[in-house]
This record gives C-alpha cells, sequence and structure tokens, in this order.
C-alpha cells in the first residue's frame, strides 16, 4: 500500500523552528518529486515546497522562501521541511504529497498531515 | 491571495449536472502547464480526482470530467450524488511565480 505518513508538528513559539518529517512506503520513493503543502485552520489549500526526485532541484512559495528548507533522504525513503522563524500566519496542517508522475504533474498521494500551531 | 479564482459555492439536487470554474492567466493555466482537480472531503486529505485537465485517476468515477481552455478549466459533476458534498480545487504551475498554485477552492452543496 502507498503510503505518506508524516510527523514533527507541534506547538511552538514564533520565531523558533521545527523540522517536519515525511516517511514514505509503498513505492520507489527516488522515482518521483515531492511536495508540502498545508492548510490553514479554516482555509484553502498552499503550496508551500517542492523537490526533485533526486533532490537537486528545490522551489518555494514566497510566503515561506528564505525561511523553510525542503530535503529529502532517498535511502531512508524519507522527505524533510526544516521550518525556521515562525510565524503565527505558519499555522497549518501540513501534508507531505507524492506527484502522480513528473514534476508538473498531479499529486496522487497525500499524507493524514501533521498539524503545526505557532503561538506564543 | 491565489492567482487561480474559484466560485465560493456552487449547489444542486441530486441527480442534476454541475460545473466547477477555475480562472488563471497567462502564466498558468493559459501556458502549457495542466490542470488538475482535487475533492477534499471534510476532516479528509485531498485527493486527486482529474489530473493533466482531463484524465481521471483510477477508481474515480466517470461522473467527474475535466476540461481546459484558454485561461480557464472546468470541473463537471454529473449525476450528482449526497457523497459528492465537499470542497473542490484546482491546481497548475505559474511561471510567473515559479511554483505551483492552487484554486480559490468551491465548496459543493447538494
Amino acid at each position: 500500500e502507498v503510503q505518506l505518513v508524516e510527523s514533527g508538528g507541534g506547538l511552538v513559539q514564533p520565531g523558533r523552528s521545527l523540522r517536519l518529517s515525511c516517511a514514505a512506503s509503498g513505492f520507489t520513493f527516488d522515482d518521483y518529486a515531492m511536495h508540502w503543502v498545508r492548510q490553514a485552520p479554516g482555509k484553502g489549500l498552499e503550496w508551500v515546497s517542492g523537490i526533485s526526485w533526486n533532490g537537486v532541484t528545490k522551489i518555494y512559495a514566497d510566503s515561506v522562501k528564505g525561511r523553510f528548507t525542503i530535503s529529502r533522504d532517498n535511502a531512508k525513503n524519507s522527505l524533510y521541511l526544516q521550518m525556521n522563524s515562525l510565524r503565527a500566519e505558519d499555522t497549518a496542517l501540513y501534508f507531505c504529497v507524492k506527484v502522480l508522475r513528473s514534476w508538473y504533474s498531479g499529486m496522487d498521494v497525500w499524507g493524514q498531515g501533521t498539524t503545526v500551531t505557532v503561538s506564543s | 491571495q491565489s492567482v487561480l479564482t474559484q466560485p465560493p459555492s456552487v449547489s444542486g439536487a441530486p441527480g442534476q449536472r454541475v460545473t466547477v470554474s477555475c480562472t488563471g492567466s497567462n502564466s498558468n493555466i493559459g501556458s502549457t502547464y495542466d490542470v488538475h482537480w482535487f475533492q477534499q472531503l471534510p476532516g479528509t486529505a485531498p485527493k486527486l480526482l482529474i489530473s493533466d485537465n482531463s484524465n481521471r485517476p483510477s477508481g474515480v468515477p466517470d461522473r467527474f470530467s475535466g476540461s481546459k481552455s484558454g485561461t480557464s478549466a472546468s470541473l463537471a459533476i454529473s449525476g450528482l450524488q449526497t457523497e459528492d458534498e465537499a470542497d473542490y480545487y484546482c491546481q497548475s504551475y505559474d511561471s510567473s511565480l515559479s511554483g505551483y498554485v492552487f484554486g480559490t477552492g468551491t465548496k459543493v452543496t447538494v
């Protein structure tokens, strides 16, 4: 069964850091680009960051550029999101997402998400 | 502020056909980038409904169909069922932003 399981969320104070992890199973992880997508409480979906299959290409939404870093460890079938200088507006449910085929294809597998709450 | 605009809500009676529009620009939908559609049931993760403008992944009922024309795309749901009540999002890539974008989301009520 294809599965993505996020972890690492929690309550953190503004300005602090948090690292999210995503464990992938059931597919050849290093064949696919991966993304992080978030959803603030009661709001819509917002793409956060994406990384190519080999980790060479990394792209970010303007709202997190310079603060968040995406990475992957293909040997461990894992995706990460290092979040620094967190703000209240980063509060959201963070989803780890796999692409269907190529860089621009749809996102076909979603984890259940991990909740990040930024508050003092 | 999303660059892909959807109507906040759409409603229809069981058995009817409804459409959800997604309006973009020449830097996203109007370019070579495909549009994908997602269904999000309450309290669950989004599910890929339509990929590459009009392709249904395995397991998606053929009541769902997608199309793209110019700078807009549409999702059609025919034979509306109560279990189709959900939020629907379009998604594409934007060359001006150098990143992916989601639509504002549409709540479909049956």
